[in-house]
């Protein structure tokens, strides 16, 4: 099955330390979204992004929608300790069966140094 | 509360043992999916449901079957055909035939053959 490419596989970083990792297709997608997997949890969505262009936040956390509609960004500020886990980029495109089927990426495990 | 169950938490089983992991969600949503992850990689689809008594085969649903009789559950038989059951099992819900393509999950089973 086809997966996107996500980097960096992993990042140990510090505590107040700024955080970027960001995906990458070789398709068009027309909706991007973030998720964060805590250690033995299910993924819980983090950011959607729906139009090409755009740029939303969620607190601590924005994500860009790549203006070629083939990549997009997730940016962490000023990290904390919870937020240590894995996160994961999914895309969706039209399959032309009106699905709702994702390509998720591979991850990215961030762990925070106090 | 509305959301995703799944049960059991952790499930262990013999060898050439059939096993059905539980699935329920009360979001109202008409797409149902199930992923597996494996230690350090990220979520394949097995199969996934668009409507009640229909469902679809993902990338990796051989040794797997499903049953889709109600909107609200979506059970997953792991049977002995599959040849390297052990893995942490996410099942997922959406909205279906919908712009809106965000996917939510339940807390996961971890299977462990012996």
């Amino acid at each position: 099955g086809q997966q996107l490419n996500q980097s960096p596989q992993s990042m140990f970083i510090q505590e107040g330390e700024d955080v970027s990792m960001n995906c990458t297709s070789s398709s068009i997608f027309n909706t991007w979204l973030w998720y964060k997997q805590d250690p033995g949890e299910g993924p819980v969505l983090l950011i959607a992004l729906y139009k090409a262009g755009e740029l939303t936040s969620n607190g601590r956390l924005t994500a860009q929608f790549g203006i070629t509609r083939k990549d997009s960004f997730l940016n962490i500020s000023a990290s904390i300790p919870s937020d240590v886990g894995i996160y994961f980029c999914a895309g969706h495109f039209d399959y032309g069966g009106a699905t709702n089927k994702l390509i998720f990426g591979t991850g990215t495990l961030l762990a925070v140094q106090p | 509360d509305g959301g995703i169950t799944q049960s059991p938490k952790y499930l262990f089983r013999k060898e050439g043992q059939n096993v059905t992991l539980s699935c329920e969600q009360n979001l109202n949503h008409d797409a149902m999916y199930w992923y597996r992850q494996d230690p350090g990689q990220g979520l394949r689809l097995i199969y996934y449901s668009q409507i009640v008594n229909d469902f679809q085969k993902g990338d990796i649903a051989e040794g797997y079957s499903v049953s889709r009789e109600k909107k609200e559950s979506f059970p997953l038989t792991v049977t002995s055909a599959q040849k390297n059951p052990t893995a942490f099992y996410l099942c997922a819900s959406s909205y279906s035939g919908t712009s809106d393509n965000e996917q939510f999950f339940g807390p996961g089973t971890r299977l462990t053959v012996l």
